[in-house]
């Protein structure tokens, strides 16, 4: 059974970046089949797909985001990052990683709030 | 961007009771819609793949159904721990969107 871990700071000054990392355990990213997402849910809101990244490099970008979004994938640490820069109160939300087959979300982090304050 | 409106907003039923969700897209999606169930302080739990197909370990209570623009999510009959919030998502077309919710209270 594949799980997701999000790491990273819970606080994030404006105008910064937000760097978060996913760790997965019981399964290895190198497999074949699967992309691999990083997924928000605004606080009391719906979610919002940032983008996701295959273990070879490709990645798709939400085009809302493209400009400030970065996904990248570590296979020698089992783990992919999301960095978004510049970012302000609008991007305060629960980050999650997932585990997407066939671009669906079969397996998910149990994601991690950050909040964008001075 | 392929938008989702998802209805009702609320759904309120007692245990047992059968529970019909419904999902509507912009645009035809053919039958790139999944389901998923989120419960308070928990990440979603996908339900239903490829509009009908269910997932690993999701009970046959859940049911889903629907092609082009209008999908449905049934729960045949609602258990206790079947009281959530459900979203449903297109992958037709990136960017991948999710509906707005529903969330099916007890009455």
């Amino acid at each position: 059974q594949v799980q997701l871990q999000e790491s990273g700071p819970g606080l994030v000054k404006p105008s910064q970046t937000l760097s978060l990392t996913c760790t997965v355990s019981g399964g290895s990213i190198n497999s074949g089949g699967y992309y691999w997402s990083w997924i928000r849910q605004h606080p009391g809101k719906g979610l919002e797909w940032i983008g996701y990244i295959y273990y070879r490099g490709s990645t798709y970008y939400n085009p809302s985001l493209k400009s400030r979004v970065t996904i990248s994938v570590d296979t020698s640490k089992n783990q992919f990052s999301l960095m978004l820069s510049s970012v302000t109160a609008a991007d305060t939300a629960l980050y999650y990683c997932a585990r997407s087959f066939s671009n669906y979300a079969d397996s998910w982090g149990q994601g991690t709030l950050v909040t964008v304050s001075s | 961007e392929i938008v989702l409106t998802q209805s009702p907003a609320t759904l309120s039923l007692s245990p047992g009771e059968r529970a019909t969700l419904s999902c509507r897209a912009s645009q035809s999606i053919s039958s790139y819609l999944a389901w998923y169930q989120q419960k308070p302080g928990q990440a979603p739990r996908l339900l239903i793949y490829d509009a009908s197909n269910r997932a690993t370990g999701i009970p046959a209570r859940f049911s889903g159904s629907g092609s082009g623009t209008d999908f449905t999510l049934t729960i045949s009959s609602l258990e206790p721990e079947d009281f959530a919030v459900y979203y449903c998502q297109q992958r037709d077309n990136w960017p991948f969107t999710f509906g707005p919710g529903t969330k099916v209270d007890i009455k």
